[in-house]
């Protein structure tokens, strides 16, 4: 079965730095890989996404993710993070197997940015 | 206007009451998914439809049942409410066709109290 973890409820960092949100995954397949984000009182929102390719992916608002197949692993990035940052991640993950269509979502890890 | 809207947007209810959220899509999307979020659980899926003739349970449907009225719309009751479904519930679309990016365009959210 299809699994995906985020290990960090919670990361703190400080504007300007560079941010890490990690995320591990589990599907018997080819993995479909997704980052969504959540600010308050809103729905989630696609950010990017790895299905084949490079490893290193670039998505929306200057976060990237790179996929690690070894570590099975698909960590958010971003090199200097902004207050505006601040919000709910969550990782999810498609089993690519078969046309599989369906997404596993993480249980979140929120972002604080502090100014 | 969003391209996937749910009504209402804050619903509280009486233990016990039959409810039911809507949710509507103009993305022209076959598939839609009904997740409630939980803190700390990440989103979970209730039900999901493939087309108007077809629907799912997913891997949380007890005490919820659905309806796919037409293509864009997809509504979600619960029979009789009981406290423990207070949630934030989205709405979700996909397309099956992989014409876009594989991820979803989900909705604004309905925060559901059941007292």
């Amino acid at each position: 079965a299809q699994s995906v973890a985020q290990p960090e409820d919670q990361v703190n960092v400080a504007e300007g730095n560079p941010l890490t949100v990690k995320c591990t995954y589990s599907v018997s397949g080819n993995p479909y890989l997704f980052w969504y984000v959540q600010y308050p009182n809103r729905g989630l929102q696609f950010l990017l996404k790895y299905i084949t390719g490079d490893n290193l992916v670039k998505g929306s608002y200057g976060f990237e993710a790179e996929f690690n197949k070894s570590q099975t692993s698909f960590h958010l990035k971003k090199p200097s993070a902004l207050v505006s940052d601040s919000a709910l991640y969550f990782c999810a993950v498609r089993d690519g197997w078969g046309g599989g269509f369906k997404t596993i979502f993480g249980a979140g890890t929120r972002l604080f940015v502090k100014a | 206007d969003a391209d996937v809207t749910q009504t209402p947007r804050n619903r509280i209810t009486k233990t016990g009451k039959r409810i039911m959220l809507e949710c509507s899509q103009t993305k022209g999307h076959d598939r839609m998914y009904w997740y409630r979020q939980d803190p700390g659980l990440g989103l979970r899926l209730i039900y999901y439809s493939f087309d108007v003739k077809d629907i799912n349970k997913g891997e949380i449907s007890d005490g919820y049942s659905v309806s796919r009225q037409a293509q864009a719309k997809f509504s979600l009751s619960l029979e009789s409410a009981i406290p423990n479904q207070t949630a934030l519930y989205f709405c979700a679309t996909s397309d099956s066709k992989g014409t876009t990016n594989y991820g979803y365009t989900f909705g604004s959210g309905t925060r559901l109290t059941v007292v």
